[in-house]
């Protein structure tokens, strides 16, 4: 049974940082991409930062690029999201979920994890 | 606001169909990237219901369905029930950005 168990999210001031986690258990975590996407209170989904099984080629919305790093340790079956320089509209629930696709133009996100809180606000 | 439009809401009663949409541009579903649907029931983490434009993930009932046609996604729901009461948010490519991209979602209420 696949599983993704997010953690890490706290209250945090505006300009400190967190880094969240997601443990992956159930496939064979090197295989798959793995993205976070996370939802402000009240509002929809928003994809923040990807990344590909062999962890190359990370990619992240316009609106976290710089501030946030996407990182994934295959030995741990772990993914990451160092967030730095933290604002107030970062606040939201953060989902990790894993990719499925033969190409970008087709990946859709099959498992999540249940999410994870992050507040930034002084 | 979100580069995939939906409507903020629909409603049925039980036992209709309703079907909602998503509409994209050429650099998304106008591109031939697909579209997907995500099941969100309230403070619980979306779930697959429909990928790759038409396919159902094991376990989604055949009541859901989609469909694709130039910019635009559809989601339909026959024989709508009380449970499947939720925020449905559609999902593609999007070429000029480099990245995945939501919609803003659709609320179903079933009266």
């Amino acid at each position: 049974e696949v599983q993704l168990l997010d953690s890490g999210g706290d209250l945090v001031q505006p300009g400190g940082s967190l880094r969240l986690s997601c443990a992956a258990s159930g496939f064979t975590f090197s295989n798959f991409a793995m993205v976070w996407v996370r939802q402000a209170p009240g509002k929809g989904l928003e994809w923040v930062s990807s990344i590909f099984g062999g962890g190359n080629d990370p990619k992240y919305a316009d609106s976290v690029r710089g501030r946030f790093t996407i990182s994934r340790d295959n030995s741990k079956n772990t993914l990451y999201l160092q967030m730095n320089n933290l604002r107030a509209d970062d606040t939201a629930v953060y989902y990790c979920a894993k990719g499925r696709g033969m190409m970008v133009t087709e990946y859709h996100f099959d498992y999540w994890g249940q999410g994870t809180l992050v507040t930034v606000s002084s | 606001q979100s580069v995939l439009t939906q409507p903020p809401s629909v409603s049925g009663a039980p036992g209709q169909r309703v079907t909602m949409s998503c509409t994209g541009s050429s650099s998304n579903i106008g591109a031939g990237h697909d579209a997907h649907w995500y099941q969100q029931l309230p403070g619980t983490a979306p779930k697959l219901v429909i990928y790759g434009d038409t396919n159902r993930p094991s376990g989604v009932p055949d009541r859901f369905s989609g469909s694709k046609s130039g910019t635009s996604a559809s989601l339909a729901i026959t024989e709508v029930q009380a449970d499947d009461e939720a925020y449905y948010y559609c999902q593609s490519y999007d070429s000029s950005l480099s990245g995945w991209v939501f919609g803003g979602g659709t609320k179903l209420t079933v009266l």
